[in-house]
């Protein structure tokens, strides 16, 4: 079965950026599927991120788009995230997970998440 | 952005009471409207896709109605594994949006 799994610090300073791969098993990322990043801060709820296709394409919540860049690396079938310029208000748990998309746009697989903190 | 609101924020609800939850859109959004349910330390799964299609290995207590900017699911008879906090998510356009959840609490 597909299963993600989210890596990174779990402690990022402020100002610095914040760097997290989700590694995919039990589905090869070049079959297909856009691949996106989900947050939920500590007591609120989820906020999308963003999302990548296995050939790049990307496309961002524009709250975040600014700081924003994703990547994919077929040869490890993962993909990653990187969040520049971090303050507090970037803590939260951040999940990855597949886009599920017929004609809609859900998300049906999801990694554990990991927690982040930004502080100094 | 489309601004998603859930009813209520919280309900307590005994087990095998019926249990309505509510999401409103900010605009018309069709049946471009999903749900999610999340337990306590874990990641949300996908319960409900396209407002009314039951994901499968999902327990068929649970259904989803609505359409435009009103939505409701609906948990026929509360089970206590259903114990939760639950999440809308609407699709109709992008940035996808979440409503802030609604937690589902044993009475």
């Amino acid at each position: 079965q597909v299963q993600l799994q989210e890596s990174g610090p779990g402690l990022v300073k402020p100002s610095e950026t914040l760097s997290l791969t989700c590694a995919v098993s039990g589905y090869s990322i070049s079959s297909g599927y856009y691949w996106g990043w989900i947050r939920q801060p500590p007591g609120k709820g989820l906020e999308w991120i963003g999302s990548i296709y296995h050939r790049g394409s990307t496309y961002f919540n524009p709250s975040l788009k600014s700081r924003l860049t994703m990547s994919v690396d077929m040869s490890k079938n993962q993909f990653s995230l990187n969040l520049t310029s971090v303050t507090a208000a970037d803590t939260a748990v951040y999940y990855c997970a597949r886009e599920y998309t017929n004609t809609q746009v859900a998300f049906d697989i999801w990694g554990q998440g990991t927690i982040v903190t930004v502080s100094s | 952005d489309i601004q998603m609101t859930q009813s209520p924020s919280s309900l307590s609800a005994s087990v095998g009471d019926r249990v309505t939850i509510t999401c409103r859109a900010s605009q018309s959004i069709n049946s471009d409207l999903h749900w999610y349910q999340q337990k306590p330390g874990k990641a949300p799964k996908l319960l409900i896709f396209a407002a009314s299609t039951l994901q499968s290995g999902a327990p068929s207590r649970f259904s989803g109605s609505g359409s435009g900017t009103e939505f409701a699911l609906t948990i026929s008879s509360l089970q206590s594994e259903d114990f939760a906090t639950y999440h809308c998510q609407q699709s109709f356009t992008s940035p996808w949006t979440f409503g802030q959840g609604t937690k589902v609490e044993i009475k």
